[in-house]
């Protein structure tokens, strides 16, 4: 069975703090692994996916596949960063995504 | 840059009745998607579209849904008779999986059934 779990609803920090979102995930093949990311009074948007190892607005995810995790890390957060972020995994032929159930991060001033 | 729209923005319907929620994928795209989040849950996968027929569907996607690519644009979904757990966010995906793996969502459709 695919599913992602992402064990914060809510996570607070202050603005220039370091940010973590933590992501795990089960499934038993090479899944892809993305953060989609919803600002307010905004559409889901792709912020960064696991196979590009590329860094966008800052923030940076590496899988782990011995502790199947995609955590999501940025080293200073700023207050623009305040939104939803999904954790989502895809397999399989019709390439659907399984999301987790979502972290609210605010950034504090 | 090209965008998923969805109209419309926000149905109020009638238990029972009939809702059609359409959506404009990207034009070179070719897989289809329809994904729902009840209030205060996870986003959920509902349907994969693709080549003209349903290529995957969820326990969720009971004989109540149906899709459709009408016209080659425009792609629906339609629940025939809603019940009040069908009130949700209905979001509309895309992609082109030849060029990349991203999917592009629309900005969702608010369905509520009174």
């Amino acid at each position: 069975a695919q599913r992602v779990t992402q064990p914060e609803k809510l996570l607070s920090v202050f603005k220039g703090a370091p940010v973590e979102l933590k992501c795990n995930y089960s499934y038993s093949g090479s899944p892809e692994l993305f953060w989609y990311v919803q600002y307010s009074r905004q559409r889901l948007q792709l912020l960064l996916r696991h196979i590009s190892r590329e860094s966008i607005k800052g923030f940076t995810a590496d899988l782990n596949k011995g502790e199947t995790s995609f955590h999501l890390k940025k080293p200073f957060a700023q207050e623009e960063d305040s939104a939803m972020y999904y954790c989502a995994l895809s397999g399989g032929g019709a390439q659907k995504l399984v999301f987790g159930q979502g972290t609210r991060l605010t950034i504090n001033p | 840059e090209p965008e998923v729209t969805q109209t419309p923005s926000h149905q109020v319907t009638q238990m029972g009745q009939e809702v059609i929620l359409r959506c404009v994928p990207i034009s070179n795209h070719l897989y289809f998607y329809w994904y729902r989040q009840i209030l205060g849950q996870k986003v959920e996968f509902l349907v994969s579209f693709y080549n003209n027929e349903i290529s995957e569907k969820s326990e969720i996607f009971d004989d109540q849904f149906s899709v459709e690519r009408p016209d080659g644009s425009n792609f629906t979904l339609k629940i025939r008779s809603t019940k009040l757990e069908d009130s949700a966010m209905y979001f509309c995906a895309s992609r082109n999986l030849r060029d990349s793996p991203e999917a592009f969502f629309g900005q969702g459709t608010r369905l509520t059934v009174v």
